[in-house]
């Protein structure tokens, strides 16, 4: 079945580091692709989403884009803030349209 | 706030015993997925509804059954429960019908932290 992996956490950085999380998935067809964000103590919310190959997601300075052909959708953010701590989730939504995640991410950044 | 409600937030009880998890979707939203949050397994999806109906499942136990009721309110029944059902469940809502538009954003709950001792 469609499936979702990425990188094991946790991710150390200092303020102001670039960020990479690695995002790979399976899938047939062409799924929608997403990732979310979830704070202490909350719920998942949606940071940013594509629907087709070469479509960029951003919000609130991350940045992810479909690649169709390595099956990636990796999430980078250019300077991280304390405030940036939480855990990441990659997501698609599968042929039937369940929501498949990945594991989540945990990241940490360090003032 | 997403808008999702679920109770209760905390839940503590012993093996063999049986749950009620409650989610009220956000006002318009007419899908509802439930999923399973544990440490060693993630985020692992259970079932999703549509204006009442069963529209897809997950990896969800014959233990647990779950339903949406015509006032869009679901509810998630955990029974027998095992010490391994000790997780955090979470309630999402969407306003799609996932077989004409395809699934958007989804909106979680706080989740419910069920314990079994």
């Amino acid at each position: 079945g469609d499936s979702v992996t990425q990188m094991e956490g946790p991710v150390t950085l200092s303020e102001e580091a670039c960020l990479t999380i690695n995002c790979t998935y399976t899938a047939t067809g062409y799924p929608s692709l997403f990732w979310y964000v979830q704070y202490p103590g909350e719920g998942l919310q949606l940071l940013l989403k594509a629907t087709k190959a070469d479509d960029k997601g951003s919000n609130k300075g991350f940045e992810a884009t479909y690649r169709k052909e390595t099956t990636s959708f990796h999430l980078e953010k250019g300077s991280v803030q304390v405030s940036d701590s939480a855990v990441y989730f990659c997501a698609l939504s599968d042929r039937d349209d369940k929501i498949i995640f990945g594991k989540g991410t945990r990241l940490h950044i360090l003032p | 706030d997403s808008g999702v409600t679920q109770t209760p937030k905390h839940l503590i009880t012993a093996t063999g015993q049986r749950v009620t998890l409650r989610c009220s979707p956000r006002s318009g939203d007419l899908s509802v997925y439930w999923y399973q949050q544990s440490l060693d397994q993630g985020l692992q999806f259970l079932i999703q509804y549509y204006n009442g109906e069963e529209r897809a499942k997950g990896n969800i136990l014959e233990r647990f059954s779950a339903q949406q009721f015509p006032d869009l309110h679901s509810e998630l029944n955990l029974s027998s429960l095992e010490l391994g059902d000790s997780a955090l469940y979470f309630c999402a809502s969407s306003v799609e019908d996932p077989g004409l538009a395809g699934v958007g954003e989804l909106f979680f709950g706080e989740g419910s932290r069920l314990t079994v001792l």
